[in-house]
């Protein structure tokens, strides 16, 4: 099976940096996904990790250690907009079948 | 702009009736999902198929839930018959093969 956790809250002020961590076990893995979720809407897709390292896509970047069964999301330049569930998930060993963390809600204050 | 629809967008029914949501995956997109969110439980997966073939639905109540997809643009989950603890957003997925998912707006369904 699958275990993920990750913050349930977190607070950061308008232009700060804001880091999600994200630790899971699993019985097997094949990539690691960060998705966005603002209230009321569907989950989009920030970024994908299957090997160790640090991604970088513009103001967000995403880092994973697989021998440490962790990963983080990291926001820069913080704005309003980026209040918003962030949703940290495992894929499995086989097929696309992802297992959802609970989510971190990040409020950003001006 | 493609994107996956979902109907209907909120659907508020009586405890004992039959409810369908449908959803269109993403023209192209070969592997379909379905999800269901609380509060308490988060993003479940309840079912999903490859090429129309079901690959896994063991999130699914089997005794009252049940999902297909009659062709490839379109996916159906029922419930029935419906409970107040059915009550939950439901969302369609679809991606091409094992590349990231792409979530439809859901439908808020409501039980009474």
């Amino acid at each position: 099976g699958q275990n993920i956790d990750q913050p349930t809250e977190m607070t950061a002020t308008e232009g700060a940096i804001v880091q999600i961590n994200c630790t899971y076990q699993t019985s097997g893995f094949n990539g690691l996904f960060w998705y966005q979720q603002h209230a009321g809407e569907a989950p989009t897709f920030l970024s994908y990790n299957v090997l160790d390292g640090l991604e970088e896509k513009g103001r967000f970047s995403s880092f994973l250690s697989r021998s440490k069964g962790y990963s983080y999301l990291l926001l820069k330049e913080l704005q309003m907009k980026d209040s918003a569930s962030y949703l940290c998930a495992v894929r499995g060993a086989a097929g696309n079948k992802l297992t959802f963390g609970g989510g971190t809600r990040v409020l950003v204050k001006p | 702009d493609a994107r996956v629809t979902q109907t209907p967008r909120h659907k508020v029914t009586e405890m004992g009736q039959e409810v369908t949501m449908r959803c269109q995956p993403i023209l192209g997109h070969n592997t379909v999902f379905w999800y269901r969110q609380t509060m308490m439980q988060g993003l479940e997966l309840l079912a999903y198929f490859r090429n129309r073939a079901p690959l896994d639905d063991s999130g699914m109540p089997k005794d009252r839930f049940s999902a297909e997809m009659p062709d490839a643009t379109l996916a159906t989950l029922k419930i029935q018959p419906s409970e107040p603890r059915d009550s939950a957003v439901y969302f369609c997925a679809s991606a091409p093969w094992d590349n990231e998912q792409f979530f439809g707006p859901g439908t808020r369904l409501t039980v009474l």
